[in-house]
């Protein structure tokens, strides 16, 4: 079992539509990131959560450590939103604090 | 401000090859980190370099290796190439693992 899952892995959304991306983790976390990475494999992190929410433009981002679960919330969706969404959380502990990635969504949002 | 910088961007190699690509972090940041992304994966971390020391390794064979030079700049070598070392390999940059920013990555295709 992947130590952190992504649901859905993929993801038809017609334009303007709600959409939301959930990420759960099984191990101890400093932070949790969502990324984006469109074709052709360049990054963007979007936000960097430890506890909370956090919102830029259309998007937002909750995480609930108790529950070891975030999520990622698209609003007023665009079909420049479509990429891969990747969560991706900083492993407590040992000397690097490594990033462990989910297997990400592949959102597709049509107009 | 520059963000992260790799190179080359595309490499096509042989099998049994070594390859070298190299990334250079984001100003202000000293620790760089190494990953592999499969097509249709998600990344795995291969290792971190900090203070030009190895100090993470993740479960990668000793035919990757690399280097971080005093001015915080990292290389990833491959040798003895496989077919399945084929893959999108992003190079991350942090502040002593904070604020992690992404290269746009090396696409590294071995026939």
């Amino acid at each position: 079992k992947n130590e952190v899952e992504q649901s859905p892995q993929n993801l038809t959304a017609q334009e303007g539509e709600f959409i939301t991306i959930n990420c759960s983790y099984s191990v101890g976390i400093s932070a949790l990131h969502w990324l984006q990475q469109h074709p052709g494999g360049g990054i963007v992190s979007l936000f960097m959560l430890s506890s909370g929410k956090k919102k830029h433009g259309r998007l937002i981002a909750t995480i609930n450590i108790q529950e070891k679960h975030s999520s990622l919330h698209i609003t007023a969706s665009h079909p420049r939103d479509s990429a891969v969404y990747i969560c991706a959380v900083r492993n407590y502990g040992g000397a690097t604090n490594k990033l462990i990635f989910g297997t990400g969504t592949l959102l597709a949002v049509q107009p | 401000d520059a963000g992260v910088t790799q190179s080359p961007t595309h490499l096509i190699k042989t099998r049994g090859q070594q390859v070298t690509l190299r990334c250079s972090p984001k100003s202000g940041h000293d620790t760089v980190s190494w990953y592999q992304q499969a097509l249709g994966q998600g990344p795995q971390f291969i290792f971190q370099y900090y203070e030009e020391e190895e100090r993470q390794r993740g479960n990668f064979p000793d035919r990757f290796s690399g280097h971080q030079f005093p001015n915080y700049s990292s290389e990833l070598n491959v040798n003895a190439l496989l077919l399945g070392d084929s893959a999108l390999y992003l190079c991350a940059s942090s502040l002593r693992g904070v604020g992690y920013t992404f290269g746009s990555g090396t696409r590294l295709t071995v026939v």
